[in-house]
């Protein structure tokens, strides 16, 4: 079945340095989502991509979106604690208006 | 952007218990909700799809029995876990999508423990 996988599960990062976390769906996407979970909060929507191709960014998280559309990045400059949560994507399924999640890349910062 | 209210945020109840749990829509009307349940540094599992006015669609492994789904109107949907037990322990969160949107707005989570 349609499938959305993500990488890695966890990443450490110290505070300052970068952060990448990637989605490959095992079928073409019309658009891919990414949310953030804070620890103990609900998932909140950050940006969809529709494009093939597609880049955006908001301050310092950039999102990209394959020329395929089945695979996508979300990458973090400069990590600060506000950065610190689970960063999940998300496709829609085929067949209806479900979305297909990753598994997530909880993003730590060393102490 | 749109809001997705759940209640109650946390819940205790004993073993052989019913809880159970709402999801509102406060500024759209959704024709369908999910459900979702997360273990503990796990990912979201979707349980079901709320459908108003007719029955749920549950995911493969997910007792119907157990878990009910009621989506009585356009804005709200209820889940309750009937009959508890402690491995019903988990983070469940309902999320719906607006008719004018494709992305998903998501409940608060309600943290069930089952003692």
């Amino acid at each position: 079945g349609q499938q959305v996988m993500q990488i890695p599960q966890y990443q450490h990062v110290q505070e300052g340095e970068d952060f990448t976390t990637y989605c490959n769906s095992s079928t073409t996407l019309s658009n891919i989502q990414w949310y953030k979970q804070r620890p103990g909060g609900h998932p909140v929507f950050l940006i969809q991509l529709v494009k093939s191709g597609e880049v955006k960014k908001q301050k310092r998280l950039t999102f990209q979106f394959g020329e395929a559309k089945k695979n996508s990045s979300l990458h973090i400059t400069a990590t600060q604690t506000t950065d610190v949560g689970t960063y999940f994507c998300a496709g829609p399924r085929d067949s209806n208006y479900q979305l297909i999640w990753g598994a997530g890349t909880k993003l730590i910062i060393k102490p | 952007g749109a809001v997705v209210s759940q209640h109650p945020s946390w819940v205790i109840c004993k073993s052989g218990t019913s809880v159970k749990i709402e999801c509102r829509s406060l500024d759209f009307q959704a024709t369908t909700m999910f459900w979702y349940r997360q273990f503990p540094k796990q990912s979201l599992m979707l349980m079901a799809t709320s459908n108003e006015g007719s029955k749920a669609t549950y995911e493969q492994g997910v007792e119907k029995d157990k878990f009910l789904i009621n989506h009585a109107s356009l804005t709200l949907s209820t889940l309750t876990v009937t009959s508890a037990h402690p491995e019903d322990s988990s983070f469940y969160i309902c999320s719906a999508i607006p008719p004018t949107n494709t992305e998903a707005f998501f409940g608060q989570g309600t943290r069930l423990t089952v003692v």
